[in-house]
């Protein structure tokens, strides 16, 4: 069972849309949660990530923005560009175990 | 630069023999990861290392075998390769200091291909 959810599977925006990608999970021992970003024939990357003490994490334009109490959060692209399309990972990991574990993705497509 | 780097690139196996993934990282990184990487599944983790020595189970560790002899080598072995075992392997390596402590940092994979 995977114990992070993504949605969509896939994603297509045009070029200067906001793109907004969502991330589930179910243990709450989950503490930190990176998002990866992954282009094609390489290893994903690690774009932004947030802890579960704080709701929202900026960084350019990417936005992360955490719900503890639903276990939920999502990541927003702002002014999305071509050079965005990529796969987007969401994980999570605890204090006690950190092997991260990673969502199904999500696989952005921008059109200019 | 963080560096994690597999061996091979391509390769392609009969069902039943042996296969062993290679992964060297120049991070001394403790920790590092096997993840498969397969449509509508993301990544998987299948055995991952705290240093020198040690292995752990991922979630999904059936027919795999780890081994860590040193802090830069991590392999994955497939004592008797199925064709489901067809997959893009990951490898990673992360527990650095400060704030990159818990940053993954990947390989650029091994594709797989069980015949």
């Amino acid at each position: 069972q995977q114990q992070v959810r993504q949605s969509p599977q896939s994603l297509t925006v045009w070029e200067g849309e906001t793109a907004i990608l969502n991330c589930s999970y179910e243990d709450s021992t989950f503490n930190y949660f990176p998002w990866y970003q992954q282009f094609p024939g390489e290893g994903p990357a690690l774009l932004i990530s947030i802890r579960s003490v704080s709701d929202k994490k900026e960084d350019g334009r990417f936005t992360i923005f955490f719900n503890k109490r639903e276990k939920k959060l999502s990541l927003h692209i702002t002014d999305s560009q071509p050079g965005d399309s990529a796969t987007y990972f969401c994980a999570a990991s605890a204090n006690n175990n950190n092997a991260p574990r990673f969502g199904a993705g999500t696989k952005l497509s921008v059109k200019p | 630069e963080a560096a994690v780097t597999q061996s091979p690139r391509n390769k392609v196996a009969v069902t039943g023999g042996k296969v062993t993934l290679s992964c060297n990282q120049t991070n001394n990184h403790n920790n590092m990861y096997w993840y498969r990487q397969d449509t509508g599944h993301g990544l998987r983790l299948i055995h991952y290392s705290y240093g020198a020595g040690s292995t752990e189970k991922g979630d999904i560790p059936d027919g795999y075998k780890a081994s860590r002899p040193s802090q830069e080598n991590f392999s994955l072995i497939l004592e008797l390769a199925t064709p489901s075992q067809t997959s893009v392997y990951f490898c990673a390596s992360g527990g650095g200091l400060g704030a990159s402590a818990e940053t993954l940092y990947f390989g650029s994979g091994t594709r797989l291909t069980v015949l």
